[in-house]
């Protein structure tokens, strides 16, 4: 079946630092891609979405390509904040009923 | 209001309790969702309502109890729980089920203790 696999985590790193967190997916479809984050203590929040190859969802500094070639929804960031620590989940939708998503990676930023 | 509300955000009960979880949005949104989140795990998807229907139900067993009143409430009964059950619960909803836009509204959750 459909699947998503994220890198594991934690990724640490300073305030102002390159963020890459990779995120790779199984779908026999074209599903959509999404990425949330889950601030400690809350539920998720989309953070952005890609419906089809080759779409670049951005929101809030954060990017990601939809990569067919490549099976790959990878998130980006150029500068992070000690804001953005969180835990984020890549997710698929392959036109189901279901949202699958990945384990989840915990960013922690540091000052 | 691009908000989905859960009461209440903490929860203690003991074994023979019965007790509800409650959710509510008022974005028009017809699709409705409970998943259950363990500590460092990622949200399991317990149910699905679609137009005010039960249109999955993942195996979850019956002391776990959906209720979906109307289009813009959604009630998890609660009754015989167990310690393994405690976890975080999280409401969603979406505008449609499935496809493209299938993206999903999450409320802040319930975080339940099974004493």
């Amino acid at each position: 079946g459909d699947s998503v696999t994220q890198m594991e985590g934690p990724v640490t790193l300073s305030e102002e630092a390159f963020l890459t967190i990779n995120c790779t997916y199984t779908a026999t479809g074209y599903p959509s891609l999404f990425w949330y984050v889950q601030y400690p203590g809350e539920g998720l929040q989309l953070l952005l979405k890609a419906t089809k190859a080759d779409d670049k969802g951005s929101n809030k500094g954060f990017e990601a390509t939809y990569r067919k070639e490549t099976t790959s929804f990878h998130l980006e960031k150029g500068s992070v904040q000690v804001s953005d620590s969180a835990v984020y989940f890549c997710a698929l939708s392959d036109g189901t009923d279901k949202l699958i998503f990945g384990t989840g990676t915990r960013l922690q930023v540091f000052p | 209001d691009t908000e989905v509300t859960q009461t209440p955000k903490h929860l203690v009960m003991g074994m023979t309790n019965k007790k509800s979880l409650k959710c509510e949005q008022h974005m028009g949104h017809r699709a409705m969702y409970w998943y259950k989140q363990k500590a460092k795990k990622p949200p399991e998807l317990m149910f699905v309502y679609s137009y005010e229907k039960l249109s999955i139900n993942e195996s979850v067993p019956s002391r776990f109890s959906p209720e979906c009143p109307n289009s813009s409430l959604l009630n998890l009964h609660l009754h015989a729980l167990q310690p393994e059950d405690s976890a975080l619960y999280l409401c969603a909803s979406s505008q449609q089920l499935a496809g493209p836009h299938h993206m999903l509204f999450f409320g802040s959750g319930t975080q339940l203790s099974v004493l």
